[in-house]
């Protein structure tokens, strides 16, 4: 039963790019979560969907970055017309429905790379 | 503003001794709290929890206690093994499922 698989592992992007980060959750994972660590932080919520819907967006910055969850396949985080302040790693977490938050499987984690 | 404080970024502990590891917070609402693990090159893993509800709760060599008047709370692994080494992240629950607020972590190195 493979885990949260996030992909790339590694992204590196120009000023002024777009960035798309994938997540698979865990087989039978209806509810995503992604949070960022920047350089010597703690992990920061960013944004838990589910299936088609957004349900809490509240880490989310207001500008150039979006999330979804589609029917078919992986929940994506796009940041557009990255900065260098976006360099950091973004981190998927699944959990099953209704699961509380000892359930969260955390993927390995894309770490973007802004120069 | 730091909610959730972890005040010793790095910890080095001999074998077979304890390890402490302590983590305050600000807000006397918070009720729910969690220590993850985190290995390089890993995502964060679920380690222990403890409710506001409780002051103690044990899972094998891992304690979590929480004094909920000093809004602190403290991870104790005893014996500490080489394999613990691994980066231990205070975290709580904030609203809606899956909206945790961590701290910056504590990188814990257990000497053989």
């Amino acid at each position: 039963n493979a885990g949260v698989m996030q992909n790339p592992r590694h992204l590196v992007r120009r000023r002024g790019q777009e960035a798309r980060l994938r997540c698979s959750p865990m087989k039978g994972h209806s509810h995503v979560y992604w949070y960022r660590q920047l350089p010597e932080e703690g992990l920061k919520f960013m944004v838990y969907l589910q299936k088609e819907n957004i349900i809490d967006e509240s880490g989310m910055p207001k500008e150039r970055f979006s999330a979804e969850f589609p029917k078919e396949g992986p929940s994506i985080l796009r940041i557009q017309q990255v900065v260098r302040g976006d360099s950091a790693a973004y981190f998927c977490a699944s959990s099953p429905q209704q699961a509380n938050n000892e359930k969260l499987f955390f993927g390995s984690g894309t770490q973007l790379s802004v120069l | 503003d730091q909610q959730v404080k972890q005040n010793s970024p790095s910890l080095s502990v001999q074998e077979g001794r304890i390890s402490i590891l302590n983590c305050d917070y600000t807000n006397s609402m918070f009720d729910y709290f969690l220590w993850y693990k985190k290995y390089p090159a890993e995502g964060p893993t679920f380690l222990i929890s403890i409710s506001s509800i409780k002051d103690k709760n044990e899972d094998g060599r891992f304690t979590v206690f929480l004094n909920k008047s000093a809004k602190h709370l403290s991870l104790h692994i005893v014996p500490s093994q080489p394999g613990d080494s691994a980066v231990y992240f205070c975290a709580v629950e904030r609203g809606s499922q899956g909206n945790l607020i961590f701290g910056k972590g504590t990188k814990l190195s257990v000497k053989p």
